[in-house]
């Protein structure tokens, strides 16, 4: 029944390591997001596809690199680990990107860098 | 650059005590507002989209109304249930993006 999944939910891990984190929706929804939120709470997006095609690809460290296989599918692979890449990172999806379309978001994955 | 300020932080109520949420929002052309719900650990769940000045809407005991300079977000005799982190966001014309502001935790007390 879970619209909007992701996995893992928590990911712990040691600064310099390679992490990947995976979403799925299957809302039939052709536009996918990555957003962080940081310990204040603020969601900032990073990335966004639409019907698999780059549109959004806000200011982050080339370290992030999505991938989106097909329209239900957009993971998140991250490079060369740092502290302050601890946060937790949301998937989220909508129908189309106007303003009449909310998005659905995954529970989130809450990554820690030691 | 697009700026959206959430008041209070917290908000603590007595359940049945009604009180309003704002959003005060900076953005060249607004496309949408959005209100958002957010319980720990878990992503944020959409509640309304407001598109011009005037406009409200309304969900159970919660109100959301639109001025050109900012939104509130009312709750009617609040439950337990309600309580919870409320998130605005806005998209402007120019823009895909939305920018969210930080949010109001309310707690409920029975």
């Amino acid at each position: 029944d879970t619209a909007v999944s992701q996995t893992p939910k928590y990911l712990v891990t040691q600064m310099g390591n390679d992490k990947s984190i995976k979403c799925e929706q299957n809302l039939g929804h052709d536009t996918m997001y990555w957003y962080k939120q940081d310990s204040k709470k603020f969601l900032k997006i990073m990335f966004s596809y639409n019907n698999k095609e780059l549109i959004i690809n806000e200011t982050v460290p080339n370290r992030f690199s999505p991938k989106s296989p097909d329209k239900a599918h957009l993971n998140l692979h991250i490079n060369s680990l740092e502290l302050g890449d601890s946060a937790v990172y949301f998937c989220a999806s909508s129908q189309g990107i106007q303003a009449n379309s909310p998005l659905h978001f995954g529970n989130g994955t809450r990554l820690t860098v030691t | 650059e697009d700026q959206v300020t959430q008041s209070p932080e917290a908000l603590r109520l007595q359940e049945g005590e009604s009180s309003s949420l704002n959003c005060s929002y900076t953005v060249s052309g607004l496309r949408g507002l959005f209100w958002y719900r957010q319980d720990p650990g878990k992503g944020p769940e959409f509640l309304f989209t407001l598109y011009s000045a005037g406009e409200e809407k309304e969900k159970e005991r919660l109100k959301a109304t639109l001025t050109k300079k900012e939104s509130f977000l009312h709750i009617t005799a609040p439950k337990p249930e309600d309580s919870a982190t409320y998130l605005c966001a806005v998209q402007p014309y120019n823009d895909y993006k939305l920018s969210f502001g930080a949010g109001t935790t309310v707690t409920v007390r029975a």
